[in-house]
């Protein structure tokens, strides 16, 4: 079944404590994403990687890195997490040999916490 | 730059009604126009699509919307909602061209359906 994985789906920690957000994709698409939604915000973009070793900034970067040293993986890094953080976090993955109109797959969500 | 705007943070319609979601885009070039739907504690999928051709583009379960240059809007109905319908609708925008082209997401509108 084509999917988009995130893991943990619910997370709570402190400020401080480095964490990560995994995302995988078994589609072999070669772009990925990070969006984090808010109430009244929608998804906004965080990070963004077009393939392998390809990353950019998204809309609200700060606070946050990512990696792709693997075509199917996309972690998402909060090295100092602080309060304004906590958020739900979605990863997605598409095709690019067409366009940018290529439907986005989404994963389940990951519902972060920072106390 | 490009941007959506959703009319309306919640709408509320009772089972067998009219589902009429409403959107206005802002974007300098020809759009490409999607509606996401987020189920609860689920990611987002795709309910339909416009880029080019036709101006009255139908998507799954029903539902379907109309890209209005003039109006510069993208309004989504459904004849005759559905319980199962409730969810969150999410007009989105591409900003950019080529493959590097983003979604760029509205605020969102919770739809509510009464028995």
């Amino acid at each position: 079944e084509a999917q988009v994985t995130q893991n943990p789906r619910y997370l709570i920690t402190v400020t401080g404590k480095k964490l990560t957000v995994t995302c995988s994709q078994n589609m072999n698409h070669e772009y990925m994403s990070w969006y984090r939604q808010d109430p009244g915000l929608g998804l906004r973009q965080i990070y963004y990687s077009m393939n392998v070793e390809v990353t950019d900034k998204g809309d609200v970067p700060e606070g946050y890195k990512v990696s792709r040293k693997e075509k199917r993986n996309f972690p998402l890094i909060l090295e100092s997490p602080s309060p304004n953080q906590t958020s739900l976090y979605f990863c997605a993955s598409r095709r690019t040999g067409a366009g940018t109109n290529e439907k986005l797959f989404f994963g389940s969500g990951t519902q972060l916490s920072v106390l | 730059a490009q941007s959506v705007t959703q009319l309306g943070s919640h709408v509320s319609v009772s089972e067998g009604a009219l589902v009429l979601l409403r959107c206005n885009y802002s974007s300098s070039v020809p759009p490409y126009l999607f509606w996401y739907v987020q189920y609860p504690n689920q990611g987002l999928q795709l309910l339909l699509k416009y880029t080019t051709g036709a101006t009255l583009v139908k998507g799954i379960n029903g539902f379907e919307a109309e890209f209005k240059k003039s109006e510069t809007s993208f309004h989504l109905t459904k004849p005759s909602a559905h319980m199962s319908d409730a969810a969150e609708y999410f007009c989105a925008v591409i900003h950019g061209s080529g493959n590097t082209g983003k979604l760029i997401f509205g605020q969102g509108t919770t739809l509510q359906v009464k028995p």
